[in-house]
């Protein structure tokens, strides 16, 4: 079955700087990749995510680039802010299936 | 919007009574739904997919006497964890996907279980 690798586990970065989330992936017949953020005791937020006819896709502050023969995909936030304090999950999952198989998930810690 | 509801957000049992969550989909039908379990500081980790009308389909290693599971109606999934131990304590999230071809998932706020 599908594995989903994330990098790095935990993550501090200083206010106004670029944060980097890598993930990779062991089934080439997945073909959507979400990006949660959960604080807390809280529910898992879609924040972006792409599908696999796509190289990259930008919403705001936040990217993410897909590099299927790599099988690897990576969340980019700029400009990050206190509020971008959380875990990041990454995810994948085979079209229609709708299940998905998530990454171990990273603690970014934005420091003012 | 997609929202997802469960209740009860917090409960706090004895060891081997049951508890029931319910996962219900507010503005749209959800013909499957997801049951995750989240332990402290560790990732999601699918428990078993709930189908509407059928048999839920459960992940390997997680016991199906003792998580049992129905979705009786497009908006509404239950878990019920079964003479539930210490080690059930956890995090459960439900999820549900408003259109199967699209595969986005929208989480409910997870139900806190603590076993004494």
């Amino acid at each position: 079955g599908e594995n989903v690798e994330q990098h790095p586990s935990t993550l501090s970065v200083q206010e106004g700087d670029s944060a980097v989330i890598k993930c990779t992936y062991s089934d080439s017949a997945s073909n959507y990749f979400p990006w949660y953020k959960q604080e807390l005791g809280k529910r898992p937020q879609l924040i972006i995510d792409i599908r696999s006819n796509v190289g990259e896709k930008k919403d705001q502050r936040i990217a993410v680039t897909l590099n299927k023969t790599a099988k690897h995909f990576s969340l980019h936030i700029t400009e990050t802010q206190p509020e971008d304090s959380a875990v990041y999950f990454c995810a994948a999952s085979k079209e229609g299936a709708q299940k998905l198989v998530f990454g171990q998930g990273t603690r970014l810690t934005i420091n003012p | 919007g997609a929202v997802v509801s469960q209740h009860p957000s917090r409960v706090i049992c004895k060891s081997g009574t049951s508890v029931k969550i319910e996962c219900r989909s507010l503005d749209f039908q959800a013909t499957t739904m997801f049951w995750y379990r989240q332990f402290p500081k560790q990732s999601l980790m699918l428990m078993a997919t709930s189908n509407e009308g059928s048999k839920a389909t459960y992940e390997q290693g997680v016991e199906k006497d003792k998580f049992l599971i129905n979705h009786a109606s497009l908006t509404l999934s239950t878990l019920t964890v079964t003479s539930a131990h210490p080690e059930d304590s956890s995090f459960y999230i439900c999820s549900g996907g408003r259109d199967y071809r699209t595969d986005t998932q929208y989480f409910g706020p997870g139900t806190r279980l603590t076993v004494l």
